[in-house]
């Protein structure tokens, strides 16, 4: 069971490069997430998708675009990368009873 | 603005101790609260949901109770073990609605188990 997959694992960029981080669920379920989460600052709401088609912002988007690519797929860009972008992302993702399911997270460093 | 609170924010107690970890919420109109477990450089593992409408869930050793008027759930641990060890979060969905979609987490309370 994969349940939420998310790609890359690990990435090191420099300051001002872009990425995309993917991520892929396969339990049919309609709400996606964005989140990060930082020593001190707990997890985060950057971008939610409550179904395919929309978007919306959640608490720290700046710096972040989204795309829900389909009902399985929503992925998280970071344009121009800087060093506070440097955190762990998690994607997770929600069905109908409200339960939340995370991915094992992506780290990413930004020199 | 939901705040949720995890107090302690670390706990240790030797193998085999019964323990319950707490999580408080300042606004009782929440859809459902969830516990969940994350291991260092891993992903949150979802432990328990109660729905507002339940009082307790059940899973194991596991026990996450829920009282809504106080604004608290507390995650019972019986017969503690070191495979135990880890953070421990909560987190609080809104009702539907205006920021339903958004959870609000606790910071965790990291637990450790000492054989």
């Amino acid at each position: 069971n994969a349940g939420v997959t998310q790609t890359p694992k690990f990435q090191v960029l420099k300051t001002g490069q872009s990425m995309t981080l993917q991520c892929a669920q396969d339990m049919n379920h309609n709400s996606m997430y964005w989140y990060r989460q930082d020593p001190g600052m707990g997890l985060r709401l950057i971008y939610y998708s409550a179904s395919e088609g929309t978007t919306d912002k959640g608490e720290v988007p700046n710096g972040y675009n989204v795309s829900r690519l389909n009902k399985r797929e929503f992925s998280l860009r970071l344009e121009s990368a800087a060093p506070s972008q440097t955190s762990v992302y998690f994607c997770a993702s929600t069905g109908w009873v409200g339960e939340l399911f995370f991915g094992e997270g992506s780290r990413l460093t930004v020199l | 603005k939901q705040e949720v609170t995890q107090i302690p924010a670390a706990l240790s107690v030797p193998e085999g101790e019964n323990l319950v970890l707490n999580c408080s919420f300042t606004d009782s109109a929440i859809y459902n609260l969830q516990w969940f477990r994350q291991d260092p450089g891993k992903g949150l593992t979802s432990l328990l949901l109660i729905q507002s409408s339940q009082r307790e869930q059940t899973s194991g050793r596991l026990n996450a109770s829920l009282d809504k008027s106080s604004g608290r759930s507390t995650l019972y641990i019986a017969a503690s073990q070191p495979g135990d060890s880890a953070t421990y979060l909560c987190a609080v969905r809104g009702r539907p609605g205006a920021g339903s979609y958004q959870l609000t987490f606790g910071k965790g309370t990291k637990l450790s188990v000492i054989p």
